[in-house]
C-alpha cells in the first residue's frame, strides 16, 4: 500500500466551478502536507503548504488538512481554463523524502 | 520566492553516449537536492537524495553506475547518464530544499531522449 493515494482522475469541470481535490495517507507522524500543481512537460509549482489540522487558503486556493482522518484536500474556487493541469498531494517523510500521491489532471472547459 | 534552475530543458543523444543534467539553486543554499524520473501520466519517482560534499543515496532499483550524482556546492547538483540507451528516454526533475519547514522547489524538468 502507497504511503499517499490520490485519485488520478481526470477531472472535468465547467470554468467557473469548484475544483475538489483530495488525498488520503497512511502515517500518523506525518506533519507538513504540500499541494504542487504540475503542467504538462514542466517542474512542479506549490500551491499550498500546510502543517497540522485546519484550513489555510490563499486567492481562490484553500487547503484543509484532517488529521484525525488522515485526509487532505484542496479546492480550487471559480476555475479557470488555465488552472488545467495536474495536482499533485505531497508529504515529506521521516527522512525528508516527499511521498507524492497519484496526481489528479484536471481539465476546466470554457 | 525560491528558484532552481534546471539545464538543459531538452535534450537528444546517440545511444551510447552520456549527458549531464545540471540543477541550481539561485537564490538560497540548497542542504539537499533530490533527482527524480517521471514517465507519461505518472507521479515523480524518486531516484536519488544528495547532500553537499557527500556521497548520493540511490532509491532501490536506481543503478548508482548509470546515473551519477554530484553535488559539489550547497547550490548545484548534477546527473550524469552515462551510457544512455532508449530506455532511459524520460523526464527527469531536481528539487531542492533546505528542510521539510522551508518546502521544496523543483526545477523545470529535463526531456532526455535517447536515438
Amino acid at each position: 500500500q502507497k504511503e499517499v493515494e490520490q485519485d488520478p482522475g481526470p477531472l472535468s469541470v465547467p470554468e467557473g466551478a469548484i475544483v475538489s481535490l483530495n488525498c488520503t495517507y497512511s502515517n500518523s507522524a506525518f506533519q507538513y502536507f504540500m499541494w504542487y500543481r504540475q503542467y504538462s512537460r514542466k517542474g512542479p509549482e506549490l500551491l499550498m503548504y500546510t502543517y497540522s489540522s485546519g484550513n489555510k487558503e490563499d486567492g481562490r486556493f484553500t487547503a484543509q488538512v484532517d488529521k484525525s482522518s488522515k485526509y487532505i484536500s484542496l479546492f480550487i474556487r471559480d476555475s479557470q481554463p488555465s488552472d488545467s493541469a495536474t495536482y499533485l498531494c505531497a508529504i515529506p517523510d521521516s527522512w525528508g523524502k516527499l511521498q507524492f500521491g497519484a496526481g489528479t489532471q484536471v481539465v476546466v472547459t470554457p | 520566492g525560491a528558484v532552481v534552475s534546471q539545464h538543459p530543458s531538452w535534450v537528444i543523444c546517440k545511444s551510447g553516449t552520456s549527458v549531464k543534467i545540471e540543477c541550481r539553486s539561485l537564490d538560497f543554499q540548497a542542504t539537499t537536492m533530490f533527482w527524480y524520473r517521471q514517465f507519461p501520466k505518472q507521479s515523480l519517482m524518486l531516484m536519488a537524495t544528495s547532500n553537499e560534499g557527500s556521497k548520493a543515496t540511490y532509491e532501490q532499483g536506481v543503478e548508482k553506475d548509470k546515473f551519477l550524482i554530484n553535488h559539489a556546492s550547497l547550490t548545484l547538483s548534477t546527473l550524469t547518464v552515462t551510457s544512455a540507451h532508449p530506455e532511459d528516454s524520460s523526464f527527469y526533475i531536481c528539487s531542492a530544499s533546505t528542510g521539510p519547514l522551508d518546502g521544496y522547489t523543483f526545477g523545470s524538468g529535463t526531456r532526455l531522449t535517447v536515438v
